[in-house]
């Protein structure tokens, strides 16, 4: 059964950086993306990016280009997302999710089939 | 960038009763690239659908998919008690890239 278990929570200044971890078990790590995924509070799910660790290569949300980094260490089966230059706006809970595939119609269908049990960054002065 | 508008933004109805739950792209989407998720207070969410109509491992056949084009629908054929709760549906676009709607609440009449 995969697990996705991720670091516990932080709070963090305005202006600063935080690094999140998600460890997977319970699967092949480096064939399947991870896609990170926040929530603010009393608000919807907002994807942020994701990667490939086989391939090492990241893909962000226009909205996050250049605020944010997502990297996979294949050894230890665990992704990273740094979010820098932190606003009181960014305080939220991110949950990591591996991205599932499947043939559907002739056409691989992607989903979040795993998710993380979140983990809620405050950022406060 | 494809957007999803969701509707209603609340339904409200009674255990037992049917939930029609539409999901709504600005452009044409592939059905295989469309998801729905459930989420509930304090929990990860979690998926229900792939493909707009298959459903995902240990989900019961109360939750369908359908749709294709721009408009996809869930619905919940009889509501249980622990089926209320938030709804998302996602689409992948290339790339890896994926887009939310913004959800519909599904609560206690």
């Amino acid at each position: 059964q995969v697990q996705l278990v991720q670091s516990g929570a932080e709070v963090k200044k305005p202006g600063s950086s935080v690094k999140v971890s998600c460890k997977a078990s319970g699967g092949t790590f480096s064939s399947y993306a991870i896609s990170w995924v926040r929530q603010a509070p009393g608000q919807g799910l907002e994807w942020m990016g994701g990667i490939i660790p086989i391939f090492g290569t990241a893909n962000y949300a226009q909205k996050f280009q250049g605020r944010v980094t997502i990297t996979a260490d294949e050894s230890t089966s665990t992704a990273y997302m740094e979010l820098s230059s932190l606003r009181s706006e960014d305080t939220a809970v991110y949950y990591c999710a591996r991205v599932g595939r499947r043939m559907v119609q002739g056409v691989i269908s992607y989903y979040f089939d795993y998710w993380g049990q979140g983990t809620l960054v405050t950022v406060s002065s | 960038e494809i957007v999803l508008t969701q509707s209603p933004g609340t339904l409200s109805l009674s255990p037992g009763e049917r939930a029609t739950l539409s999901c709504r792209a600005s452009q044409s989407v592939s059905s295989s690239y469309l998801a729905w998720y459930q989420q509930k207070p304090g929990q990860a969410p979690r998926l229900l659908i792939y493909g707009a109509s298959s459903r995902a491992t240990g989900i019961p056949d109360r939750f369908s998919g359908s749709g294709s084009g721009t408009d996809f629908t869930l619905t919940i054929s009889r509501l249980e008690p622990e089926d209320f709760a938030v709804y998302y549906c996602q689409q992948y676009g290339s790339s890896l890239l994926f887009t939310f709607g913004p959800g519909t609440k599904v609560d206690i009449k």
